[in-house]
C-alpha cells in the first residue's frame, strides 16, 4: 500500500530552528508538497519538491531524497505565527496526492 | 481576497437527512476536489472533477455523491447522512495541468456533525 510518515507532533522555541520530517512509499512519484494548516483553516502550499535537493523560499526550506523516499521541512527563526500543522503528500503515478496525517507543531516562547 | 468558497462552515445534521455541501472558486480552475480530513488521518479523496459534467471517484466515494454543472461550482452531497461522515470536509481547485507544482487551492472547510 501506498503510506506517508510523519511525526504527529513537535515542540520548538521561538527563534530556534526545527526539522519536520516525512518518509514515504508511494507507486511513483511525481513530486512532493508540503502545506500549511492553521488550526480552523484552510491548508495553504508552502512547497514543491520534484528532484533531489533543498529548496529554499525565506525562513523556510525543503529537503528532498527520492531514493531514500525521504523529504524535510525546516523552517528557521521560529515565529508564534508557524504554530500550524505542516502537511507532507506525495503524487504519485497516477498524479494522484497522498497525504501524511501531519504533524502539529507547537511553537513556545 | 477569497479564492475558495465553502458556503457553510459547520452543520449539525441528523442521521438519515440529505445533506448538501457547495463549494465555489473564482479562479477560473478547470479541476475541484473534495476531501475529508479527521484527526490522525491525511486528507483522503471522496470524489474530483477535470470538467464541467465530469466526475470521478477518489479513495472513499462511497456515501457520497457529487454536481458539477457550472465550471465555478462543485457539490458534495449526503444522499443519506450517517454518523461516521461526521468530519470536516475540505474542497480544493486546482489548474488544469497535472505535472509541474500544481498547487490546491483550499476553502476554509465545512465541519459537519451528525447526530
Amino acid at each position: 500500500g501506498q503510506n506517508i510518515d510523519q511525526p504527529t507532533e513537535m515542540t520548538a522555541t521561538e527563534g530556534a530552528i526545527v526539522q519536520i520530517n516525512c518518509t514515504y512509499q508511494t507507486s511513483g512519484f511525481n513530486g512532493l508538497f508540503w502545506y500549511q494548516q492553521h488550526a480552523g483553516e484552510a491548508p495553504t502550499f508552502l512547497s514543491y519538491n520534484v528532484l533531489d535537493g533543498l529548496e529554499e523560499k525565506g525562513r523556510f526550506s525543503s529537503f528532498l531524497s527520492r531514493s531514500k523516499g525521504y523529504s524535510y521541512l525546516l523552517l528557521k527563526e521560529l515565529q508564534m505565527k508557524d504554530s500550524a500543522s505542516y502537511l507532507c503528500a506525495v503524487r504519485d503515478s497516477n498524479y494522484q496526492l497522498i497525504w501524511g496525517a501531519g504533524t502539529k507543531l507547537i511553537i513556545k516562547p | 481576497d477569497v479564492k475558495v468558497t465553502q458556503s457553510s462552515r459547520y452543520l449539525v445534521k441528523r442521521t438519515g437527512e440529505k445533506v448538501f455541501l457547495e463549494c465555489v472558486q473564482d479562479m477560473d480552475h478547470e479541476n475541484m476536489f473534495w476531501y475529508r480530513q479527521d484527526p490522525g488521518l491525511g486528507l483522503r479523496l471522496i470524489y474530483f472533477s477535470y470538467d464541467v459534467k465530469m466526475k470521478e471517484k477518489g479513495d472513499i466515494p462511497e456515501g457520497y455523491s457529487v454536481s458539477r454543472e457550472k465550471k465555478e461550482r462543485f457539490s458534495l452531497i449526503l444522499e443519506s447522512a450517517s454518523t461516521n461522515q461526521t468530519s470536516m470536509y475540505l474542497c480544493a481547485s486546482s489548474q488544469g495541468e497535472s505535472s509541474g507544482a500544481n498547487v490546491l487551492t483550499f476553502g476554509a472547510g465545512s465541519r459537519l456533525t451528525v447526530l
